[in-house]
Formats: structure tokens, C-alpha cells, sequence
């Protein structure tokens, strides 16, 4: 199987812009989740989507925005960049059966706010 | 909610040293716990998971880890660390069916050859 895609891989962006990243799960998993990796901040969890509804939401502002569609694709978005926003933006897909199941990452996306 | 610590920020050790890095948890019901791997330039990957029965799980690559409930830790070990161990390593734990992960700082693991 395919693991998880992201794109773009890279992007740079300057203050006041908005900015959408994709990703594509691994085919039959449902539940995909977004991470933040920082220096400062470590690893973050953004939000997480299942059957093209949001159920759980990290301690971000409303800025950081997702969606998912019904082939399970999932976008993020954020606008209104701010410099703080630099960071890796890693998704993660799972199967729906429960929380103990493995949580596979892709690449991620590294963003870049000037 | 839940929190990680990991107590070791960089570690350093030489081939066929055995290497141990903490993990804690603060949540007082039933979490499942993770151990990641992030090599250089790499995704993250698995390593191990706990989520219920024998407490001493064993994962990829050698490494094995102990869920010890009364002490909320998970601490990694492992025998024998090769060169190619070199990576940074995260501890996580999620509660119930949750699928939002908590992680620690990570552990940037640096084996000499």
C-alpha cells in the first residue's frame, strides 16, 4: 500500500497570506489527523477528521482550519499567517477501529512564513 | 488532560552501549502509549505500542518497552544500539478511543560508531 502523501512538501509564504495543505491518507483508513512540529513546541496535535466530520480539535486558533472529503482526503488551512506558523505540518491516517490503533505520518509539509 | 514527559533531551552513546530513555504519563484512566522513531530526513514511524495485556511489548528493530501503570512510565530500552539508531525518538499516549496524540519533547539519540 501507498503510505500517507502531502503537498506540497515545501512552501514559503509571507505574513498576512493563507495557505492550503492536502493529504492523502492510506487507501480504506478514514481518520485522518493533523499535526504542528515545531523546535519550540514540539509535536502538536491540530485536529482530526472521520467520515468527513471533525471530532476532535487541538488548542489552536481559529486561523488553522481542515476538511475532509468523501474519499477521505483531507485539506488544512490556514490564513492570516502569521511568523509563528513556520513549523512542519505532519498528517497522520489510521483505520477506524479505536485509539490503539497506529497512527501512520507522512512527510509533511514544511512551511516557511517570511 | 494528558501530558508526556521525556526526561533525557540528547542522548550519546557509543555502538553496543544499551540505551534506556524515559518516558512519564499524567492521566490517571487507561491510555494507550507509543513510541516513534524519527530518523534523519525520514517520516515518523512506529516503533511500539501498548494499549492492553503483557505490560513488556516488544517492537521493531530490537526495541522493547515496559508500560509499569503505578509509576505512569513507558521507558524504552534496548540491548544494543547500532550507529544507524541514530534518530530522535518520541514518546505519546492517547486515552480510550481517541485518536489525538500527545507527545513528548523527544530524545535526539546520537550512537557513535
Amino acid at each position: 500500500k501507498a503510505g500517507v502523501t502531502q503537498t506540497p512538501r515545501y512552501l514559503i509564504k509571507t505574513r498576512g497570506q493563507q495557505v492550503t495543505l492536502s493529504c492523502s491518507p492510506i487507501s480504506g483508513h478514514r481518520s485522518v489527523s493533523w499535526y504542528q512540529q515545531t523546535p519550540g513546541q514540539g509535536l502538536q496535535f491540530l485536529f482530526e477528521y472521520f467520515s468527513e466530520t471533525q471530532r476532535n480539535k487541538g488548542n489552536f486558533p481559529g486561523r488553522f482550519s481542515g476538511r475532509q472529503f468523501s474519499n477521505s482526503r483531507s485539506e488544512m488551512n490556514v490564513s492570516t499567517l502569521e511568523l509563528g506558523d513556520s513549523a512542519l505540518y505532519l498528517c497522520a491516517s489510521s483505520s477506524e477501529r479505536g485509539g490503539s490503533e497506529t497512527q501512520y505520518f507522512g512527510p509533511g509539509t514544511r512551511l516557511l512564513v517570511l | 488532560a494528558q501530558s508526556v514527559s521525556q526526561h533525557n533531551h540528547h542522548v550519546i552513546l557509543s555502538e553496543a552501549a544499551s540505551l534506556e530513555l524515559g518516558c512519564n504519563y499524567s492521566y490517571g484512566g487507561t491510555v494507550n502509549l507509543f513510541w516513534y522513531v524519527q530518523y534523519p530526513g525520514q517520516h515518523l514511524q512506529l516503533l511500539l505500542k501498548y494499549f492492553s495485556g503483557d505490560p513488556l511489548v516488544k517492537g521493531i528493530k530490537g526495541f522493547e518497552a515496559e508500560f509499569i501503570k503505578s509509576k505512569f512510565s513507558f521507558n524504552l530500552r534496548k540491548p544494543s544500539v547500532q550507529w544507524s539508531d541514530t534518530a530522535e525518538y518520541f514518546c505519546a499516549v492517547n486515552v480510550g478511543s481517541a485518536r489525538q496524540l500527545t507527545f513528548g519533547s523527544g530524545t535526539q539519540l546520537t550512537v557513535l560508531p
